[in-house]
């Protein structure tokens, strides 16, 4: 079935670096535009990034940038987030989510999320 | 950045009542190719979000049709006819019109 599963989550200390995964089955991953969102603890969901089907487009939050990168291997069906220089309000749990096809913004498939903490 | 506000935060209902979840745009949503790119998201508790309603007023596949959205340009509403016990969590709307996409705080929905 159509599926999104992430990893790489764990707690890290302030300045540290993290990559993030987000496995892919069930449907053509080349197709979509992917994003990661993420919900610090007892708190709303923050939109983190996006890239384009092909790799070619990436957009970031203002939060982020300049710190975080988002990639994809359409090879190996697998979305990434290497995420640098963190900080403590970086900790949250970090979902994948896909653009369904032809869709803009239209978050049709969550993962069930990776669990971010930086704490020293 | 659009900023999104939701209204009530929260909201207690009784089975079988209808609720409704408010949200405005900061700016409209209206993109250049004439749709608006508002969805709405339900979290239940503990769960990812899913979602409910795309570009303001489509339901998305599996939903019930107890849900309906609604609203243009800066204002839209979210609808529940008749709330049922596992509709209890927390509903988002989003737009994505522009870059950064941004979320609305949150409508926490509980039972009476």
């Amino acid at each position: 079935q159509v599926q999104l599963v992430e990893s790489g989550g764990g707690v890290v200390q302030p300045g540290s670096s993290l990559r993030l995964s987000c496995a892919a089955s069930g449907f053509t991953f080349s197709r979509n535009a992917m994003h990661w969102v993420r919900q610090a603890p007892g708190k709303g969901l923050e939109w983190v990034a996006v890239i384009s089907y092909d790799g070619s487009n990436k957009y970031y939050a203002d939060s982020v940038k300049g710190r975080f990168t988002i990639s994809r291997d359409n090879s190996k069906n697998t979305l990434y987030l290497e995420m640098n220089s963190l900080r403590a309000e970086d900790t949250a749990l970090y979902y994948c989510a896909r653009d369904a096809p032809g869709g803009v913004g239209t978050f049709d498939i969550w993962g069930q999320g990776t669990m971010v903490t930086v704490s020293s | 950045d659009i900023v999104m506000t939701q209204t009530p935060l929260s909201s207690p209902v009784t089975l079988g009542q209808p609720a409704s979840i408010s949200c405005r745009s900061s700016q409209s949503l209206v993109h250049s190719d004439g749709n608006a790119y508002l969805s709405w998201l339900q979290q239940r508790p503990g769960q990812p979000p899913r979602l409910l309603i795309y570009k303001s007023s489509n339901r998305f596949s599996g939903v019930p049709d107890r849900f309906s959205g609604s609203g243009a340009g800066t204002d839209f509403t979210l609808k529940i006819s008749r709330v049922e016990a596992e509709d209890v969590g927390v509903y988002y709307c989003m737009q994505a019109t522009q870059f950064p996409h941004t979320f609305g705080q949150g409508t926490k929905l509980e039972i009476k």
